[in-house]
């Protein structure tokens, strides 16, 4: 069964709102997560690292003012798209490790922004 | 820097056969470590196998094995015995450093994917 759970599957927002995704570690804990977006034929491209009780970490280029990253418990980690755009339509997807050679991924999240 | 090259952009395959999916990296690192996703249309990744770059013999999970030969830097992914379901994407990716406790950061860079279909 699913180890790294993400909701929702699918979202589709209005232009100018927000909209919120979630990640979940199903039983165990993660200290980090990690948030990819991948653009549809493309390849998976790392956004942020979401570190429990302290500011996320985010890659070179990606805008942390638009893509809000919350990792308030060793469970959870969210990601909010603030004032989206339909340029922000993608797949979202989370990753975070339970054993050192195992790294799960979440189930994905398509955005569209209309 | 490091980077994952993957030149088969698609494959074809035929039911029951085996088939060889490429992957090449380039580190400077010492320590790190490789792994092969499956990505169904439905977009989930799902883990298929590991190979850490000090590990001495080559991964093998049930119908999938890798290839890993540390000289030529190249760690391919076999699948045994084709079936239907194995029809997807795959993605070859790395991390650097081999055990959490030996500073892996847990981010993975991906190559740019094989879609893989295979015919009955």
């Amino acid at each position: 069964g699913a180890v790294v759970s993400q909701h929702p599957s699918r979202v589709i927002c209005k232009s100018g709102t927000s909209v919120k995704i979630e990640c979940r570690s199903l039983d165990f804990q993660a200290t980090t997560m990690f948030w990819y977006r991948q653009f549809p034929k493309q390849s998976l491209m790392l956004m942020a690292t979401s570190n429990e009780g302290s500011k996320a970490t985010y890659e070179q280029g990606v805008e942390k003012d638009k893509f809000l990253i919350n990792h308030a418990s060793l469970t959870l980690s969210t990601l909010t798209v603030t004032s989206a755009h339909p340029e922000d339509s993608s797949f979202y997807i989370c990753s975070a490790t339970k054993e050192w050679n195992t790294i799960y991924f979440g189930e994905g999240s398509w955005l569209t922004v209309v | 820097a490091q980077k994952i090259t993957q030149t088969q952009p698609g494959m074809f395959v035929q039911e029951k056969e085996a088939v060889t999916l490429d992957c090449t990296y380039d580190t400077s690192d010492q320590s790190y470590g490789l792994f092969w996703y499956k990505q169904p249309s439905s977009g989930e990744m799902i883990f298929l196998i590991y190979q850490g770059s000090y590990d001495e013999q080559n991964a093998t999970e049930g119908r999938y094995s890798l290839n890993f030969q540390k000289a030529r830097k190249s760690a391919n992914l076999v699948i045994s015995a084709s079936q239907l379901g194995d029809s997807a994407m795959y993605f070859c990716a790395m991390r650097e450093g081999t055990t959490y406790y030996g500073g892996a950061t847990n981010k993975l860079i991906f190559g740019t994917g094989t879609l893989l279909a295979v015919q009955p």
